[in-house]
């Protein structure tokens, strides 16, 4: 599986875009890349997946570059409920979910 | 929107006890997955399971721990005789696993405590 690297922590105020890019240098052609989002002592929730370019939905956009070796997950206007750990996660579909240490977002007022 | 549940929320156990965790998955998934997160740590898979029978599992999923789908509904994860460093919240996840999406679905977990 393709090795992640997310900053560990990211701080931003509610109404700004938060922008989170993990690195995955060793993609495989077959790796997907999908993030999740975890609330403390809640279960991961899947945010959004991607293979190349660029997809959106209605709570994240996730821009990849052509070469694949990161991508960047983009929360627009946060707010306090945004709070949580966005893992990263590179894989083949139809898999075991390999978590990172993820990227803790705290959206303060 | 349909969604994974896990019972008991939260069970104390004593060392060498055996505990049974008990899992919904959504109705019309086929995939069951058991994960876990020991405190201030990642996320750990355990099993996966479809057809009723285990079709991937982790080092860390030993002689000490079993599934089963008993029934049209229910996943358990038994653990025979829980260790102290079984201690841990256990997530359940289902998929429909179309190969069209890596979306799994998680309960909301079941925080497993060994004294």
């Amino acid at each position: 599986l393709a090795k992640t690297t997310q900053p560990i922590s990211m701080d931003s105020y509610e109404g700004q875009e938060v922008n989170i890019t993990c690195s995955h240098n060793n993609i495989a052609t077959n790796d997907y890349i999908t993030w999740y989002q975890q609330f403390p002592s809640q279960g991961p929730r899947f945010i959004i997946q991607g293979y190349k370019t660029k997809v959106t939905n209605e709570v994240a956009s996730l821009f990849i570059p052509a070469d694949r070796k990161s991508s960047t997950l983009s929360l627009p206007r946060v707010s306090l409920s945004d709070t949580a750990v966005y893992y990263c996660l590179v894989g083949p579909l139809g898999n075991k979910l390999t978590f990172g240490g993820g990227t803790r977002v705290l959206v303060k007022p | 929107e349909p969604e994974v549940t896990q019972t008991p929320s939260h069970q104390v156990t004593q060392m060498g006890q055996e505990v049974i965790l008990r899992c919904v998955p959504i109705s019309n998934h086929l995939y069951f997955y058991w994960y876990r997160q020991i405190l201030g740590q990642k996320v750990e898979f355990l099993v996966s399971f479809y057809n009723n029978e285990i079709s991937e599992k982790s080092e860390i999923f030993d002689d000490q721990f079993s599934v089963e789908r008993p029934d049209g509904s229910n996943f358990t994860l038994k653990i025979r005789s829980t260790k102290l460093e079984d201690s841990a919240m256990y997530f359940c996840a289902s998929s429909e696993r179309d190969y069209q999406s890596y979306e799994q679905y998680f309960g909301p977990g079941t925080r497993l405590t060994v004294t």
